[in-house]
Formats: structure tokens, C-alpha cells, sequence
């Protein structure tokens, strides 16, 4: 099974300041990579697939990059809204595997 | 609007079983893999189960190791509803569980999840 690492596991920031969140995979998934966001309380949300595509929808301060086995997410500048918990997750293998998690917290 | 949304969810005790729908609309249900992802109180996401479309491989199914032999996916096209039957349930069972679609242009992210519905392993 292919194991998804996030880092780091949770996080203070500002409203404003540039966060970037990394995911490294077990062994190479080239670009199936995705990336989702979930509020408390909420079902998940995908922001991001095949690791830099933007979903529709989703404002453009959130980009990812990578490929192979080390991913990243970049959210320009933190919004309110966007304290949450970000999880990647990959499609490469039938086994649907997602990172642990990273929490986003106001400091 | 593409919709999910699951039901059968409740209280159930060690080694009880509980079948989970999720009925779908607003989209060609049998044109897209379906997915099962539970949450357990606290917890990170997890993946459980997978159900491909009916084109090509016939609704092929994929489970993960902590639910295989026990959990079964299912799906009814023509009710447009997607199942997991659950037997000889644990307490570690206990979460919330999603149904998802995958996408295959995007490939196969999860676009649509339904709202959840709670499972509680528990004597």
C-alpha cells in the first residue's frame, strides 16, 4: 500500500501570511495527487487534482505542485474561512490513500 | 445540482450489522466509480471501499484491509444508490462514514461528498 505523509500536522498562521503544506507519497504516484479541505463539521472539500489542477470554484490563492512523491499546497494568503484541516490523498493504486492531515489554526 | 446523500446510520453493538445507502442525484449515477470514507471521532480521513462504474470492468470492487471480509459495496443503478453492508462490526468502526464520486478527467478525484452519517460500534 502506498502511505501518504503530511507535513507538518498542524500549524498557526495569520490572516494573510502564505502557508504551504507538504505531502509525500510512499513511492512515485506521479500527479494523482489531490487535495481537500474540510471545515468542522463539514464533509470534505476538493480543492485541488491531479496535484496543480484547481478545482472549479475554489479561489486561486490555493496552487499545489510536485510530482512523483513529494507534493505541496500553497495558500497565498490565509483567509478566514480557510482555517481548517487539508488532507492529500492519492488515486495512483485502487487503494485510495490519504495523508493524516494538516491542521490550519489561527494564531 | 450533483446530491449525495447517505442514511442508515445508528447504534449498533459488537458484532452487529447495519447496511449504509447513498442515494445520488443530479448526475449519470452509473457512469462514475463510487466511494465509501469514514472518520472516526477525531481521526483523519479514511478510505474504505470502492465500487467502479459499470462500463468497463463491471463494477469491480476494492476494500480496504481493515474492512475486507466484513464490509460488502454495492451498487443499484437503477435506484441510483450506492450501498455498504457492514457485518461483524467493532468498536473501531465507529465514525462517520461518506459516500463519494470519482471523477475520472480528474483522475478520480473525489468531486461530490454526501453530508455523512454517524455509526456507533457499542454494547
Amino acid at each position: 500500500d502506498i502511505q501518504m505523509t503530511q507535513s507538518p500536522s498542524s500549524l498557526s498562521a495569520s490572516v494573510g501570511d502564505r502557508v504551504t503544506i507538504a505531502c509525500r507519497a510512499s513511492q512515485s504516484i506521479s500527479n494523482y495527487l489531490n487535495w481537500y479541505q474540510q471545515r468542522p463539521g463539514k464533509a470534505p472539500k476538493l480543492l485541488i487534482y491531479a496535484a496543480s489542477t484547481l478545482q472549479s470554484g475554489v479561489p486561486s490563492r490555493f496552487s499545489g505542485s510536485g510530482s512523483g512523491t513529494d507534493f505541496t499546497l500553497t495558500i497565498s494568503s490565509l483567509q478566514p474561512e480557510d482555517f481548517a484541516i487539508y488532507y492529500c490523498q492519492q488515486t495512483y493504486t485502487t487503494l485510495r490513500t490519504f495523508g493524516l492531515g494538516t491542521r490550519v489554526e489561527m494564531k | 445540482e450533483e446530491q449525495l446523500l447517505e442514511s442508515g446510520g445508528g447504534l449498533v453493538q459488537p458484532g452487529g450489522s447495519l447496511r449504509l445507502s447513498c442515494a445520488a442525484s443530479g448526475f449519470m449515477f452509473g457512469s462514475y466509480a463510487m466511494y465509501w470514507v469514514r472518520q472516526a471521532p477525531g481521526k483523519g480521513l479514511e478510505w474504505v471501499s470502492s465500487i467502479t462504474s459499470n462500463g468497463g470492468s463491471g463494477g469491480t470492487t476494492y476494500y480496504a484491509d481493515s474492512v475486507k471480509g466484513r464490509f460488502t459495496i454495492s451498487r443499484d443503478n437503477s435506484k441510483n444508490t450506492l450501498y455498504l453492508q457492514m457485518n461483524s462490526l467493532r468498536a473501531e468502526d465507529t465514525a462517520v462514514y461518506y459516500c463519494a464520486k470519482g471523477v475520472p478527467w480528474l483522475l478520480d478525484a473525489f468531486d461530490i461528498w454526501g453530508q455523512g452519517t454517524m455509526v456507533s460500534v457499542s454494547s
